[in-house]
C-alpha cells in the first residue's frame, strides 16, 4: 500500500518556468489537499479538493492551479514560477464523511525557485 | 492570518521534563486534530479530538479539546529525545474536510 506519492522529491526552476506537482493516492480517498510548508508558518492550504470534479481554494491560492479528474490524482500546476514560491509542497489525502478521520500525507516536495 | 494559534512556537527541554503545549483558535472546528512532523517528512496523526471537554491520552501525551471546542492542549510528561520533532494542531470542517494548520510548536528533548 503506496499510501500518498509526490513527484519529483526535489526541484530547482527559474523565474517563470512553469511545472506540475504530481500527487497519487491509492486508498480511494474522497479528499485530497495541497499545502506548502515555511519555516515558522507551519502547513498554509494551497487548494483542496472533496472529490473528482470539485475543487475549492485554501488560504494561499494565488500562483496555483489545481484540477482532479480523477479520485487518485490531484496535481498542483505553477504557472509562472516566482521565488516566493520556494517552499516545501505537501500533498494529503483523507476519508470523508467522519471527524475522526486524519490525514495522511505524501513525503513532501521541495521547490526553489531562483 | 492564521485561525489557530500554538504557543510557544519552540521549546527546548531536559529529557525527564513535563510540557505543555497550547493551541487557541479564533474559530470553532468540528473537530481539532494534532500531528507530528520529523524531518524530511509529512506530518502524521497523533489524535482527534471532537467533543468539547473531551480528554485523550496516548502513552504519555495527554491531549484536552476546550468545552468551547476552541482551544486545545497536549501535554507531555517525562519527555524523552525520541519526543523531539514538530508537532502541530489543525482544525477540520465537517463538510468539506478541510483541514487548517496552526503554525506548530517545535519541541527540542536534550538527553
Amino acid at each position: 500500500n503506496a499510501g500518498v506519492t509526490q513527484t519529483p522529491k526535489f526541484q530547482v526552476l527559474k523565474t517563470g518556468q512553469s511545472m506540475t506537482l504530481q500527487c497519487a493516492q491509492d486508498m480511494n480517498h474522497e479528499y485530497m489537499s495541497w499545502y506548502r510548508q515555511d519555516p515558522g508558518m507551519g502547513l498554509r492550504l494551497i487548494h483542496y479538493s472533496v472529490g473528482a470534479g470539485i475543487t475549492d481554494q485554501g488560504e494561499v491560492p494565488n500562483g496555483y492551479n489545481v484540477s482532479r479528474s480523477t479520485t487518485e490524482d490531484f496535481p498542483l500546476r505553477l504557472l509562472s514560477a516566482a521565488p516566493s514560491q520556494t517552499s516545501v509542497y505537501f500533498c494529503a489525502s483523507s476519508r470523508a464523511g467522519g471527524l475522526y478521520y486524519g490525514y495522511t500525507f505524501g513525503s513532501g516536495t521541495r521547490l526553489t525557485v531562483v | 492570518t492564521q485561525l489557530l494559534e500554538q504557543s510557544p512556537q519552540f521549546l527546548s527541554i531536559q529529557e525527564g521534563e513535563n510540557l505543555t503545549v497550547y493551541c487557541n483558535s479564533s474559530s470553532v472546528f468540528s473537530s481539532l486534530q494534532w500531528y507530528r512532523q520529523e524531518p524530511g517528512e509529512g506530518p502524521v496523526l497523533l489524535v482527534t479530538v471532537v467533543t468539547g471537554g473531551e480528554v485523550k491520552k496516548l502513552k504519555r501525551l495527554t491531549f484536552q479539546f476546550g468545552d468551547a471546542r476552541k482551544d486545545s492542549s497536549l501535554h507531555i510528561t517525562a519527555a524523552q529525545p525520541g519526543d523531539t520533532g514538530l508537532y502541530l494542531c489543525a482544525g477540520r470542517s465537517s463538510n468539506t474536510g478541510k483541514l487548517i494548520f496552526g503554525q506548530g510548536t517545535t519541541l527540542q528533548v536534550k538527553p
